[in-house]
């Protein structure tokens, strides 16, 4: 398994701003993972990042609204772009375990974020 | 990814077992089953997968049907902690592939 940490842990955000979320895991992973939960609803992939190329997006998100880093093997950044209260949700990243990382996703505490 | 279907919620006694069950009746030969859960505010946690044989690890046993169409998740004394949104997800197990979360089943054990 892994031990994943997210900063910041809540926040509390105007509309129109960005917000810069942190995943880092205690060991070297080849593909992390970012999935949005809006409230009441179930996980929804955002993205997938590998590290040394360009992030995939799922159908539905795109880059300018959520740019996605991954400058090494154990960190990733979402920014999740000009708030608006529909952006309130749960935001967390995930890292892949075993066989490539195909094998099984572990998932950080995740980040609370309240758009005013 | 093949579809799962769930019941919407459940609920079980203190120190019972617990059975928890998911149809993947258009399952594919290379999929397998994944269990995750959600207890309120903390990020999903994984439980156990398993592709046609039974598993099972320090938190739970897997049960899979022979023709793999349907399989049960089971807490074998559940307790208080247990209570959660438990998602059965089936997934081809590949670098990069994403898991896609259903309703999941919400289970509330009661003393």
């Amino acid at each position: 398994s892994a031990v994943i940490s997210q900063k910041p842990s809540r926040d509390i955000c105007q509309r129109g701003t960005s917000l810069t979320i942190q995943c880092q895991v205690d060991s070297q992973v080849t593909m992390m993972f970012w999935y949005r939960q809006q409230p009441g609803q179930s996980l929804t992939l955002i993205a997938t990042a590998n590290q040394g190329s360009e992030a995939t997006y799922e159908s539905g998100f795109v880059i300018d609204k959520f740019p996605i880093s991954r400058p090494n093997l154990t960190f990733s950044t979402l920014t999740v772009s000009n708030m608006s209260p529909e952006d309130s949700s749960i935001y967390l990243c995930s890292v892949g375990i075993g066989l490539a990382g195909g094998e099984t996703q572990y998932f950080g505490p995740g980040t609370r974020l309240l758009v005013l | 990814d093949a579809k799962t279907t769930q019941p919407t919620s459940m609920d079980c006694a203190e120190g019972r077992a617990a059975n928890l069950p998911c149809n993947h009746s258009t399952i594919s030969g290379n999929e397998y089953v994944y269990w995750y859960r959600q207890i309120h505010s903390q990020g999903p946690q994984y439980i156990i997968h398993g592709l046609k044989n039974n598993e099972t690890n320090e938190m739970a046993s897997l049960i899979i049907t022979e023709d793999r169409k349907s399989s049960t998740l089971i807490l074998p004394h559940a307790t208080l902690r247990d209570t959660a949104v438990y998602y059965c997800i089936v997934r081809v197990r590949a670098a990069g592939n994403k898991l896609t979360f259903g309703g999941g089943t919400r289970v509330l054990v009661k003393p």
